[in-house]
């Protein structure tokens, strides 16, 4: 049983480009979290989703960022125009129930913006 | 939200037990305290919850103080794989629980 996948592993862009960054949960599991850990620094919350379905967005940036989760594939989290300061390691976990316990979070995409 | 505090890190040699502390006097009735960990270079990885008794599960024991301002997460045995952040949280059972709120922890290096 395939734990959650994240790709790529590895992303560099230049600024102004677009990042987009895929996340397949646990099979079963259908919701999904992305969390973004800076530099020296906690990870921070980002968004949840469910099939099709933006449940909570509230750590989101208001602009470039947007996520998804179609009913069929993976998860996306895509910035658009990207900025040094979006460098940052992105982590997506998921949770067959959504309650708060028992996430499996992914390796996770360092995106690195030059 | 309620806080926790944790101390920035902590030392082990291999093979012997390890007491990781949080502080969380804030805790409400209905926070769940939860331990996450995240070794170099992966994800978090979860470990244990609880929310007044103690638990144990095949990675790690849990001892929440009786009034549940501490807890201690405890390794019996550290291993060189144990080196991680160790993250202590509170989530509360109600509202938005599913957003974990992740401090700076506690950094363990365990020694050979």
């Amino acid at each position: 049983n395939a734990g959650v996948m994240q790709n790529p592993r590895h992303l560099v862009r230049r600024r102004g480009q677009e990042a987009r960054l895929r996340c397949s949960p646990m099979k079963g599991h259908s919701h999904v979290y992305w969390y973004r850990q800076l530099p020296e620094e906690g990870l921070k919350f980002m968004v949840y989703l469910q099939k099709e379905n933006i449940i909570d967005e509230s750590g989101m940036p208001k602009e470039r960022f947007s996520a998804e989760f179609p009913k069929e594939g993976p998860s996306i989290l895509r910035i658009q125009q990207v900025v040094r300061g979006d460098s940052a390691a992105y982590f997506c976990a998921s949770s067959y129930t959504g309650q708060g316990y028992g996430y499996t979070f992914g390796s996770g995409t360092r995106l690195t913006v030059v | 939200d309620a806080k926790t505090t944790q101390p920035n890190s902590m030392e082990s040699n291999e093979e012997e037990p390890v007491h990781l502390p949080c502080n969380h006097s804030t805790i409400s009735g209905t926070d769940y305290i939860h331990w996450y960990r995240q070794l170099p270079s992966q994800g978090p990885e979860y470990v244990i919850h609880g929310l007044t008794s103690n638990v144990n599960n095949r990675m790690a024991s849990l001892a929440i103080a009786e009034d549940r301002k501490s807890s201690t997460l405890i390794l019996h045995r550290a291993t060189l794989r144990d080196a991680a952040v160790y993250y202590c949280i509170l989530l509360n059972s109600g509202g938005s629980n599913y957003k974990l709120t992740f401090g700076k922890g506690t950094l363990l290096t365990v020694n050979p």
